[in-house]
């Protein structure tokens, strides 16, 4: 079934330990996304991801890393998780950036880290 | 800054029409979309208007004026499965999707 998939589900994490969300689409979209939402906010941009091999910054990167080594994988890292960090983490994918191209979202990850 | 407002909560009857509306403030405008997010579920596209005017899609219209830095989703024949967040964001000048917070729709028997 084509769509966007993201792993774990769930996840409590304990504050200074690293984390790598992961995120496959198999719809070989050109651009992903990482948002994180968060109860009274609207979805912020963490990293996106134009096309393959390329990065950028998103309004809130601090404390997170994004690769793209190829279409399919999207994975965002914490390489030290803060308590402000805990948010629910959507991945999302377009065939391009930009113009009227829609977004598909991931089934998002829960993240607490206590 | 940028900036998205939508109402946080709307109530409505089942088999109503709702109107729920956005405005907005963002550096440049690429067009605006809609999603709707049913809780603990990922968001899904409803709409986008880039040119001033009402587009229709069934039950669901969206309204934008470029101008007025307003648009509005129209939602008719209201049914229990409607109640949900819709979520407006708009494309900046970098394409990158602002979004509002979210209106939380309620939908009453």
């Amino acid at each position: 079934i084509a769509g966007i998939t993201q792993a774990p589900t769930s996840q409590i994490l304990a504050a200074g330990r690293r984390m790598t969300l992961r995120c496959t689409q198999d719809m070989r979209h050109n651009a992903m996304y990482w948002y994180r939402q968060d109860l009274g906010l609207g979805l912020r941009l963490i990293h996106y991801s134009n096309t393959a091999g390329t990065t950028g910054k998103g309004e809130v990167p601090d404390g997170y890393s994004v690769s793209r080594a190829n279409t399919d994988d999207f994975p965002l890292t914490l390489a030290s998780a803060v308590p402000s960090q805990t948010s629910v983490y959507f991945c999302a994918s377009s065939q391009r950036a930009g113009g009227g191209n829609e977004q598909f979202f991931g089934p998002g990850t829960r993240l607490t880290v206590l | 800054g940028q900036n998205i407002d939508q109402p946080t909560e709307m109530t409505a009857t089942e088999g109503a029409i709702v109107q729920i509306n956005c405005t907005y403030q963002t550096s440049g405008f690429n067009g605006l979309f809609w999603y709707q997010q049913h809780a603990g579920e990922a968001p899904t596209f409803l709409s986008y208007n880039v040119l001033d005017g009402l587009e229709e899609k069934g039950r669901f219209s969206s309204f934008l004026s470029r101008s007025k830095g307003y648009s509005y989703l129209l939602l008719k024949e209201l049914q229990m499965k409607d109640s949900a967040s819709y979520l407006c964001a708009v494309s900046n000048s970098n394409y990158q999707l602002i979004w509002g917070a979210g209106t939380k729709l309620i939908i009453k028997p």
